[in-house]
């Protein structure tokens, strides 16, 4: 069984300045990983995944994440964010299969003027 | 990708009634997910739909209080029975993408207010 670890649960940063949201997985089978966006009063929308490859993975809106097998981590990281950043953001795992999407309990990004 | 549309967007419902929420794919899709995401809450699986076959429900979620349907590959419906204000929550329906990879595009949600 998977599970998955968002370490924290809100992050205020101000407009323009660096943030890194951190997830960490459990799982005793290779997975596949993604971050997940949700704006308010809106369904959830990918914003990139790991399925195998270069452990370094960009996505939409200047977003990227790092794969870290030994740390079994996968911290979004974006350099500059934007006040229209400021959503709900969710870590995933699934199986190799794809039969089955787990997400951690979520991250609020709150962009500051 | 695929378009996902859900009705109702929301409602609001008395205790102990049932509502049925409906989601329409624009392609047709193996697997469709249903998810539960109580307030401030992450989301939580309730089932899996493949056309044909019976549901398959996570731990804790039982067929009697949420009987899914998936009559073909583009649609599906889950209804929420004997409602309680415990069930007040945003329902999701998702498809997964291509290649079976656990990459999942979702409807908008169905927000359930149960008085």
């Amino acid at each position: 069984a998977q599970s998955v670890t968002q370490l924290d649960s809100q992050v205020p940063v101000f407009e323009e300045a660096p943030v890194e949201l951190r997830c960490n997985y459990s799982s005793s089978v290779s997975v596949y990983l993604f971050w997940y966006v949700q704006y308010p009063n809106q369904g959830l929308q990918l914003l990139l995944k790991y399925l195998s490859g270069s452990t370094l993975v960009k996505g939409i809106n200047g977003f990227e994440a790092e794969f870290n097998k030994s740390q079994t981590s996968f911290h979004l990281r974006k350099p500059s964010v934007h006040i229209s950043d400021t959503a709900e953001y969710f870590c995933a795992v699934s199986d190799l299969g794809g039969f089955k999407t787990i997400f951690g309990a979520g991250t609020r990004l709150f962009v500051k003027a | 990708s695929a378009v996902i549309s859900q009705k109702p967007s929301r409602d609001i419902c008395q205790r102990g009634t049932s509502l049925t929420i409906q989601c329409q794919v624009d392609s047709q899709v193996t697997m469709m997910f249903w998810y539960r995401q109580q307030p401030g809450q992450s989301l939580t699986l309730i089932a899996t739909a493949n056309q044909g076959s019976e549901a398959t429900y996570e731990s804790g979620f039982v067929i009697d209080k949420f009987p899914i349907s998936r009559p073909n590959l583009t649609f599906s419906t889950l209804t929420v029975s004997n409602m309680s204000p415990e069930d007040s929550s945003i329902y999701l329906c998702s498809v997964d993408g291509q290649g079976r990879t656990g990459e999942l595009f979702f409807g908008e949600g169905s927000r359930l207010t149960v008085l």
